[in-house]
């Protein structure tokens, strides 16, 4: 069964600060894809990136950056000079697609809050 | 217009009753999903439908029950509501288009159901 550990349940830094959320994942099939979510205070989730099993390559957008490694099973999220509308809970998710009717269905971690202060 | 929406988007009641929580989508995607999130435990997918005529057990399926009346619409039930499932409540869908397993979700606004 696969499963997604987010151990961080909570974090505040301070506006301009650089903050990392951490993801580790498991799962037994060779191909799957990560996933993060924003859920900001107004509820809804909101899609940040997609990542699939084999390509390693981090990601770069704007001030989010994603940090993918296989050997460790982790795939982290770190936010550059923080801002107080980064104030959100979290989400690390992982779908498996190694075939079967089980494809597709995403496999959240619990979420880390972030709080962001001015 | 949002894309997904849920009605209602809040709901109390108590103990007992019958409850239906309805999702509805513009996205033409054929695949629909209903989650339910609870502080500390993230989102767990109750019940998911690969198309009109397939719908599936999730990982929390006991208590609730689906029915997926068109493409674009899957309503969750809970056919005798208690107080642990209070929660908020989303649907999301996504689109095969993808390489499997791939698929962005959509999700709706939400559903925020207590259960007196």
């Amino acid at each position: 069964a696969q499963k997604v550990t987010q151990a961080q349940t909570e974090i505040s830094v301070v506006e301009k600060e650089d903050v990392t959320l951490d993801c580790v994942y498991e799962t037994r099939d060779t191909t799957y894809y990560l996933f993060w979510y924003k859920q900001p205070p107004s509820g809804e989730l909101v899609f940040l990136i997609r990542r699939n099993s084999f390509d390693e390559q981090n990601e770069i957008s704007g001030r989010y950056s994603w940090n993918f490694q296989k050997s460790t099973s982790s795939f982290n999220f770190t936010i550059t000079a923080s801002q107080v509308v980064d104030s959100a809970v979290y989400f690390c998710a992982l779908s498996e697609a190694d075939g079967g009717t089980s494809y597709g269905k995403l496999t959240f971690g619990q979420g880390t809050i972030l709080t962001v202060h001015p | 217009d949002a894309d997904v929406t849920q009605t209602p988007r809040n709901r109390i009641t108590k103990t007992g009753k019958r409850i239906m929580l309805e999702c509805s989508q513009t996205k033409g995607h054929d695949r629909m999903y209903w989650y339910r999130q609870d502080p500390g435990l993230g989102l767990r997918l109750i019940y998911y439908s690969f198309d009109v005529k397939d719908i599936n057990k999730g990982e929390i399926s006991d208590g609730y029950s689906v029915s997926r009346q068109a493409q674009a619409k899957f309503s969750l039930s809970l056919e005798s509501a208690i107080p642990n499932q209070t929660a908020l409540y989303f649907c999301a869908t996504s689109d095969a288009f993808m390489a499997r397993g791939g698929d962005e979700q959509f999700f709706g606004p939400g559903t925020r159901l207590t259960v007196l």
